[in-house]
């Protein structure tokens, strides 16, 4: 069974930008019918999309933040990252990355989940 | 902020029927596939419900969902403790192009 994991540092400062890793074992990366997404959860809130990234390297991202995020992928590793800029105390939550099915300029559900990793902006 | 609406909490005691509903629009639900997921408490999200309506292999079937215009449904039947979690239905929107998740819902077994 494919498994994911994320990775990464768990305290970031205010202005600065957040990045995680997330490592994809037991399965490959580059495969038609998914891309690889990050979804977060603040403290007692819930899910929010991130967004995602196909193995080509194509990318849907969630309008509220995009001006601040990148996704992008690494093949060779079977790695694909996540960096969020100019974060703030609000960006603080579980950060997950997910397997996500994709077909016909859509994607839907997202079948695969990491463990997530907490990050925290404070200085 | 999120664009599908649940309600916040949904209760009942154990072997009862318990039925959380998620209201879109024509953008997601009314025309795109629903899913639902199920976090424990401390765990990562679990899929629970495909395409509206399907239960990925080892999901029991005392879960299932439904969908009707531009709303959905999951429902637990034969209530057990360990279906206390939060439960997320989640859609693509195709005016944002990108996918969307309900507000969450919190179950308890009274």
């Amino acid at each position: 069974q494919l498994q994911l994991q994320e990775s990464g540092p768990g305290l970031v400062k205010p202005s600065e930008t957040l990045s995680l890793t997330c490592t994809v074992s037991r399965g490959s990366i580059s495969v038609s019918d998914y891309h690889w997404g990050w979804i977060r959860q603040p403290p007692g809130k819930g899910l929010e999309w991130i967004g995602t990234v196909y193995y080509s390297g194509s990318t849907y991202n969630n309008p509220s933040l995009q001006s601040r995020v990148t996704i992008s992928v690494d093949t060779s590793k079977k790695q694909f990252s996540l960096s969020l800029s100019s974060v703030t105390a609000a960006d603080t939550a579980v950060y997950y990355c997910a397997r996500q099915r994709y077909g016909d300029n859509k994607l839907y559900g997202l079948d695969i989940w990491g463990q997530g990793t907490t990050v925290t902006v404070s200085s | 902020q999120s664009v599908l609406t649940q309600p916040p909490s949904a209760s009942g005691t154990p072997g009862q029927r318990v039925t959380i509903s998620c209201s879109g629009s024509s953008s997601n639900i009314g025309s795109n596939f629903v899913y639902w997921y199920q976090q424990l408490p401390g765990t990562a999200p679990k899929l629970l419900i495909y395409r509206n309506d399907q239960r990925p292999p080892g999901v029991p079937d005392r879960f299932s969902g439904s969908k009707s215009g531009t709303s959905a449904s999951l429902a637990i039947s034969g209530l057990r403790s360990e279906d206390e979690a939060d439960y997320y239905c989640g859609a693509w929107d195709d005016s944002l192009s990108a996918s969307v998740f309900g507000t969450g819902t919190k179950v308890t077994v009274l």
